[in-house]
């Protein structure tokens, strides 16, 4: 059984920093495609970066709205996915979700969510 | 970067009703398109990828087609669990969603 599990979301003030962690079982994490996709309060889906398999090279891509603020790594010993978010705005509040490819151009996959407030 | 669009955001349809929702992106996508189910509270769930091959365990009333840059999702026969937020979804270059088609009771 899939199970992904995120974590680390919370209410934290315009400026500050926040990591985000996504704990995967029931799949090959090593082979998957790891993404963060949110979504602000009443709104659809962003996606907002993604981490490739080492086998592809292992690179990271971001949306324009968090390149050069969030951070994804990967540890694919542990099945961990983290997003480390610097310079946090108001709008980035949102449900943090992260997802998963791993084998289709799909997100297979994806963890229940976890809520982060930015707001002074 | 790829544009999605999605028509139409919301709809009102009955129990039994064929509900047609469709999606269109600003250029080809070689069939990269993949469509959500959202519920309230809830994560999307994967309906279907490659713009018509049904995620295993999505029942078959659920189908999609595509035309060019037009994609399609059809309900044959809505059930009352199908009451939802249905998602596009492209991923020929940067993941992108579509601005969502609310499904709502009439």
């Amino acid at each position: 059984e899939v199970q992904m599990v995120e974590s680390g979301g919370g209410l934290v003030k315009p400026g500050e920093s926040l990591r985000l962690s996504c704990a995967v079982s029931g799949f090959t994490f090593s082979n998957a495609w790891m993404s963060w996709v949110r979504q602000a309060p009443g709104q659809g889906l962003e996606w907002i970066g993604r981490s490739k398999s080492k086998s592809v090279g292992g690179t990271t891509d971001y949306s324009t709205p968090v390149k050069g603020r969030f951070t994804i790594s990967r540890d694919d010993s542990n099945n961990m996915l983290y997003l480390q978010m610097n310079s946090l705005k108001t709008e980035d509040t949102a449900v943090y979700y992260c997802a998963a490819e791993v084998g289709n151009p799909s997100f297979d996959f994806w963890g229940q969510g976890t809520l982060v407030t930015v707001s002074s | 970067d790829i544009q999605l669009t999605q028509s139409p955001s919301f709809l009102a349809a009955s129990v039994g009703d064929r509900v047609t929702i469709t999606c269109r992106a600003s250029q080809d996508l070689n069939s990269y398109l993949a469509w959500y189910q959202q519920k309230p509270g809830k994560a999307p769930k994967l309906l279907i990828y490659t713009a018509s091959t049904l995620q295993s365990g999505v029942p078959s009333r659920f189908s999609g087609s595509e035309s060019g840059t037009e994609f399609t999702l059809t309900i044959s026969s809505l059930q009352p669990e199908d009451f939802a937020t249905y998602y596009c979804q492209q991923l020929k270059s940067y993941p992108s969603f579509g601005p969502g088609t609310k499904v709502d009771i009439k």
